[in-house]
């Protein structure tokens, strides 16, 4: 099993900064098969980001996903206030089909 | 507009069963892999299963393995998940959600949710 470690645990940062939220699987993840999605309370999870780099439909450019291998980072280069949420990593190149805990971005 | 509706979700002892179902509409539902992904209360996401298009590739996470029993009926756009053996871990929202690629296990629209409790 690929096992997902998110950091930070919480990252507070303040409308208009950068946030830059890292992944790091426990082995290679197959063809850079790996999501990113955020959650805000209350509310059912949304993608941002599949195949680690391509935003999915309707996303903001401000949302941009790198990496490769282990090694992945979800980018948000200007923070709006509805973009404080938690985000979730999930990997999808080897069954089971793991996420990562969560990053808490908050103010 | 891609809808997916669960029920079936409620109360059960621990050891009891319960089949959940998902509801589609919106898109050609046998176009697409579908998956059940839950959340316990407070917690963050687990996959639990997915299948294929025609059903032919069925994965499940370790956690629900020999108890839980995904499957779909195209005819009727819907997929189900058959839950037997329940235990107090078992608690929480279950998601349909569905896989927009070929193979690809990624989730592009999720449901509402559906809340299973497990408790005596």
């Amino acid at each position: 099993e690929i096992v997902l470690t998110q950091s930070p645990g919480t990252l507070s940062l303040s409308p208009g900064e950068r946030a830059t939220l890292s992944c790091r699987a426990s082995q290679s993840v197959t063809s850079s098969f790996l999501a990113w999605y955020q959650q805000k309370p209350g509310q059912t999870p949304r993608l941002l980001i599949y195949a680690a780099s391509s935003r999915a439909t309707g996303i903001p450019d401000r949302f941009s996903g790198s990496g490769s291998g282990t090694d992945f980072t979800l980018t948000i280069s200007r923070l709006e206030p509805e973009d404080f949420a938690v985000y979730y990593c999930q990997q999808y190149g080897t069954s089971p089909f793991t996420f990562g805990p969560g990053t808490k971005v908050d103010i | 507009e891609v809808q997916l509706v669960e029920s079936g979700g409620g109360l059960v002892k621990p050891g009891g069963s319960l089949r959940l179902s998902c509801a589609a509409s919106g898109f050609i539902f046998s176009g697409y892999s579908m998956n059940w992904v839950r959340q316990a209360p407070g917690k963050g996401l687990e996959w639990v299963s997915s299948i294929s298009r025609s059903s032919d590739y069925i994965y499940q996470a370790d956690s629900v393995k020999g108890r839980f029993t995904i499957s779909r009926d195209n005819a009727k756009n819907s997929m189900y998940l058959q839950m037997n053996s329940l235990r107090a871990e078992d608690t929480a929202v279950y998601y349909c959600t569905r896989s927009p690629g070929v193979g690809t296990y990624y989730f592009d629209y999720w449901g509402q949710g559906t809340l299973v409790t497990v408790s005596s």
